[in-house]
C-alpha cells in the first residue's frame, strides 16, 4: 500500500461547480497534512494545511481531516479555469522531529472547462 | 534571495557521466530539502539539511547520490555514473526550519540521462 494515495483523475468539472479532492494516507501516527497545487511545468506551490480534524476554509478552499478514516480532502468552490492543475496531497512523518519529511501522493489532475 | 534559485534549469547527460545540481535557498532558511519527480508521479523526499548537516538522508536512492550544504546555504546534489531511470524533475526547497511552516520550491532541475 502506498503511503499516500490520490485518484490520478482527471476530475473533469464545469466552471462555478465544486470540485472534491480525495486523499488517504496510511500512517496513523501523521499529525500535518499539506495541500500543494502545481501548475505544468511549474514547481508545487502550497495552498492549504490542516493539522486538526474538521474543516479549515481559505476563500474558496476548504480542507478537511478524518484522522480516524486515515483521510484528508480538498473542496474548491466556484471552480475556475485557472484552477486547472494537478492537486498533490502530502504527509508530514518529520513532524515529530520538527521538520518537513513530506510524502505526497502522485497526484489528482482538475480540469475545469468553461 | 527573492526565492529558491536552482541551477542549470536543464541538464542532458550521457549515461554513466557525474553531474551536480545546485540550489540557493532563500536567505535566512535554516532547512533544505531535495526532492525528485518524475513524470507523472508525485514528489520523493531525497534529503533534509537542517543547517550544515543532513539528520535525514533516508531518501537518497543509492550510494550514487550525494548532496552537501556549506555555509548554512547553497547546496550541491552530486549523482554519480547517471544511470537513464535517473531522470527526472530534481526540486530543492526551503523554509524557516520549524516543522509547520510552508516550503518555498524552486523551479527545479530537468535531468535527462541519455
Amino acid at each position: 500500500q502506498k503511503e499516500v494515495e490520490q485518484n490520478s483523475g482527471p476530475l473533469s468539472v464545469p466552471e462555478g461547480a465544486i470540485a472534491s479532492l480525495n486523499c488517504t494516507y496510511s500512517d496513523r501516527g501523521s499529525q500535518s497534512f499539506f495541500w500543494y497545487r502545481q501548475y505544468s511545468g511549474k514547481s508545487p506551490e502550497l495552498i492549504m494545511s490542516i493539522y486538526s480534524n474538521g474543516d479549515k476554509e481559505d476563500g474558496r478552499f476548504t480542507a478537511q481531516l478524518n484522522k480516524a478514516s486515515q483521510y484528508v480532502s480538498l473542496l474548491i468552490r466556484d471552480s475556475q479555469p485557472s484552477d486547472s492543475a494537478t492537486y498533490l496531497c502530502a504527509v508530514n512523518l518529520g513532524f515529530s522531529g520538527g521538520y518537513n519529511k513530506l510524502i505526497f501522493g502522485a497526484g489528482t489532475r482538475l480540469a475545469v472547462h468553461p | 534571495g527573492a526565492g529558491v534559485s536552482q541551477s542549470p534549469s536543464n541538464k542532458v547527460t550521457e549515461k554513466g557521466k557525474d553531474v551536480e545540481l545546485r540550489c540557493d535557498p532563500i536567505s535566512g532558511h535554516t532547512a533544505l530539502y531535495w526532492y525528485r519527480q518524475s513524470l507523472g508521479q508525485g514528489l520523493e523526499f531525497l534529503i533534509y539539511f537542517q543547517g550544515n548537516s543532513a539528520p535525514d538522508k533516508s531518501g537518497l536512492p543509492s550510494d550514487r547520490f550525494s548532496a552537501e550544504r556549506t555555509g548554512g546555504s547553497v547546496s550541491t546534489l552530486t549523482i554519480q555514473r547517471t544511470q537513464q531511470e535517473d531522470s527526472a524533475v530534481y526540486l530543492c526547497a526551503s523554509s524557516l526550519g520549524t516543522g509547520r511552516e510552508k516550503l518555498f520550491f524552486g523551479s527545479g532541475t530537468q535531468l535527462s540521462v541519455l
